[in-house]
């Protein structure tokens, strides 16, 4: 099976820099994505790595270590509207995403 | 707006009764998935579609669940006589046959089971 694991909550301030991190185990990986989620709203995807290495999308970047099981989602300038759920999940190559539970991020002004 | 939508937004059934969910995917999508989000957890995936084959199920999947998409276009999920331990938010997601699994959410229904 699968498994994930990654912060539950996460504080920041307006401006600041966050990381949340993932560390996961399954048998078998073709990549890492990243969604996020407001409270009562859809997953939206943000970022995706197959590769090793350091994805940036504007001021989210994500990154990947496959040797170590590991990945990281770095939000900079947060604005008050980064406050959601962020949820990593793992493609197997199966088609069907393991999410882990989630990382709430609190921004604060 | 050419996202996913689903139908309808809230559910609210007496236990033992049937509920019936309707995923519109993305046009050009050929891959849909159903998932199922309970409070403070990641969606779970139950089952997914590539054209209209049914390709793979989840043991969350009970015989109470089944899920069509007849002509390889929308997606219904039906529950059959429903249990309070139902009661979460099913989403539906579409993607496009491609090296990387980039999936697009709908909005979700949310199913309350009294």
């Amino acid at each position: 099976g699968q498994s994930l694991e990654q912060p539950s909550e996460v504080t920041a301030v307006e401006g600041a820099i966050v990381q949340i991190n993932c560390t996961y185990q399954t048998s078998g990986f073709y990549g890492l994505s990243w969604y996020q989620q407001h409270d009562g709203g859809a997953p939206t995807f943000l970022s995706y790595n197959a590769l090793d290495g350091l994805e940036e999308t504007g001021r989210f970047s994500s990154f990947l270590s496959r040797s170590d099981s590991y990945g990281y989602l770095l939000l900079q300038e947060l604005q008050m509207k980064d406050s959601a759920s962020y949820f990593c999940a793992i493609d197997t190559g199966r088609r069907a995403l393991t999410f882990g539970s989630g990382t709430r991020l609190q921004v604060q002004p | 707006d050419t996202g996913v939508s689903q139908n309808p937004r809230h559910k609210i059934t007496k236990r033992g009764q049937n509920v019936t969910f309707r995923c519109d995917p993305i046009s050009e999508h050929n891959r849909l998935y159903w998932y199922r989000q309970t409070l403070g957890q990641g969606p779970e995936f139950l089952t997914y579609f590539q054209n209209e084959a049914q390709l793979e199920k989840s043991r969350l999947l009970s015989d109470r669940f089944s899920a069509e998409r007849p002509k390889g276009s929308f997606s219904t999920l039906e529950i059959q006589r429903t249990e309070q331990g139902d009661s979460a938010m099913y989403l539906c997601a579409s993607s496009f046959s491609s090296g990387q699994e980039t999936q697009y959410f709908g909005p979700g229904t949310r199913l309350l089971v009294l």
